[in-house]
């Protein structure tokens, strides 16, 4: 059920640098689109969603952009932090099920 | 929210055992999601049910699972005849009907040898 696509796998970014992540998916009828942090240990928690119908949302330093007519989004994190380190992973919902993406995994070097 | 509770957190068993996990939804979440994540995976989605009803289960899921949620409140999972692919992290997941937003629990850690 690989609906959403994600990449990269893995990324490392210097402390203070832009990471950005890219999702992609298929089915138009998706109506909503988050991210979730996942840390080792931990069941992946909601960092920011956004709906088809706006092409950016910022809360802080984590920024979603969207192109509906690509079928696209991203994840902008900027001033990466180490805290920061930690699995993402793009998701889209269709009614009440969300499909989620393989992941990237962040390394944020201090 | 008191977050979403799973037990146990970590499993070992021997192939072809039988094992049951438990999920606590937050009180007031009216749908619950059972997700299977491996490793460097995404939660793979298995089955949901609003209260008790259980409405989609995945067409991946074989037979040998099968999920409760009785009187709407906590769930549980089995696993029967586990084999060596079984073993993953499951993890639980609730909402309300007004929220988008998905609570997972921490998982359990599945060890099939």
């Amino acid at each position: 059920q690989q609906q959403v696509k994600q990449s990269p796998q893995s990324l490392i970014v210097q402390k203070g640098g832009i990471s950005i992540i890219n999702c992609a998916y298929e089915n138009t009828a998706f109506d909503y689109f988050p991210w979730y942090q996942q840390f080792p240990g931990k069941g992946p928690a909601l960092l920011i969603a956004i709906r088809p119908d706006v092409s950016e949302k910022k809360e802080g330093r984590f920024t979603i952009s969207f192109n509906k007519s690509a079928k696209q989004f991203s994840l902008h994190i900027m001033d990466s932090q180490p805290g920061d380190s930690a699995t993402y992973f793009c998701a889209a919902r269709r009614g009440f099920k969300t499909i989620f993406g393989a992941g990237t995994r962040l390394f944020v070097k201090a | 929210d008191t977050g979403v509770s799973q037990n146990p957190r970590h499993k070992i068993t021997k192939r072809g055992q039988n094992v049951t996990f438990r999920c606590d939804p937050i009180s007031e979440h009216n749908r619950l999601y059972w997700y299977r994540q491996t490793l460097g995976q995404g939660p793979e989605f298995l089955t949901y049910f609003q209260n008790e009803a259980q409405l989609e289960k995945s067409r991946l899921l074989s037979d040998r699972f099968s999920a409760e949620r009785p009187k709407g409140s906590f769930s549980t999972l089995e696993i029967q005849r586990t084999e060596q692919g079984d073993s993953a992290m499951y993890l639980c997941a609730s909402t309300s009907d007004t929220r988008r937003k998905l609570f997972f629990g921490s998982g359990t850690q599945l060890s099939v040898l």
